[in-house]
């Protein structure tokens, strides 16, 4: 089945600490994009990447970071200059043209 | 930036009823695209209507877009306990860019 995969489904951030967020997408997608969704709210866009070795920043980006070294996979680091990182973070390719987005089912980030 | 604004914020209906949502964006678009989420899932698609669009459907949907006013409506007809979700609009403002902008989301509940 193609879809995308979102891994851990739970993760827990230490004071100081780098944690790494997991999107593999077996879509054959070439755009890829990480949002931020805070409770009872919308989704906020992180990053996004268009193609392969290529990305930009959303609107944001302060404290993340990523990379896009193969087309199935698209990594979130969130970084310890991110002072609130507790929410649900979602990942999400898509064709080009007017296609729309497919999302993985999430990855809720907490503070010890 | 959040463009779109979706009204009410909360819904609730009794099984049978319709649910209409509404959505109100800023600045002129390539696209409208309505989204839905079950809790603590991703995201999932409804339905695209581009700009040059008046009404769309599919099975129990039926969205409109007037690009005059700025606005989308989603109407849910003989809804379900199923139905129960968020559902989000969000605009596509660049043909190409598949850069999606959403708004903050109607939390529809559906009362058996």
């Amino acid at each position: 089945d193609g879809g995308i995969t979102q891994s851990p489904k739970y993760l827990f951030r230490k004071e100081g600490q780098n944690v790494t967020l997991s999107c593999e997408q077996n879509l054959n997608h070439d755009a890829m994009y990480w949002y931020r969704q805070d409770p009872g709210q919308g989704l906020r866009l992180i990053y996004y990447s268009q193609i392969v070795n290529d990305f930009q920043k959303g609107d944001i980006a302060e404290g993340y970071s990523v990379s896009r070294e193969k087309k199935e996979s698209f990594p979130l680091t969130v970084t310890s200059a991110q002072k609130n990182p507790t929410a649900f973070y979602l990942c999400a390719s898509t064709g080009w043209g007017d296609q729309p987005q497919h999302f993985g089912d999430g990855t809720r980030l907490s503070i010890l | 930036s959040q463009q779109g604004e979706e009204d009410p914020q909360a819904l609730s209906i009794q099984e049978g009823e319709n649910a209409t949502m509404n959505c109100s964006y800023k600045t002129s678009i390539n696209n409208l695209q309505w989204y839905r989420q079950n809790s603590g899932r991703g995201l999932v698609h409804l339905i695209l209507i581009r700009s040059n669009e008046r009404e769309k459907h599919s099975g129990r949907l039926r969205v409109t877009l007037d690009t005059s006013k700025k606005s989308s409506s989603l109407l849910i007809t003989a809804s379900r306990a199923a139905d129960t979700a968020s559902y989000f609009c969000a605009t596509d403002a660049v043909q190409g860019a598949q850069k999606l902008v959403f708004g903050q989301g109607t939390r529809l509940t559906i009362n058996p």
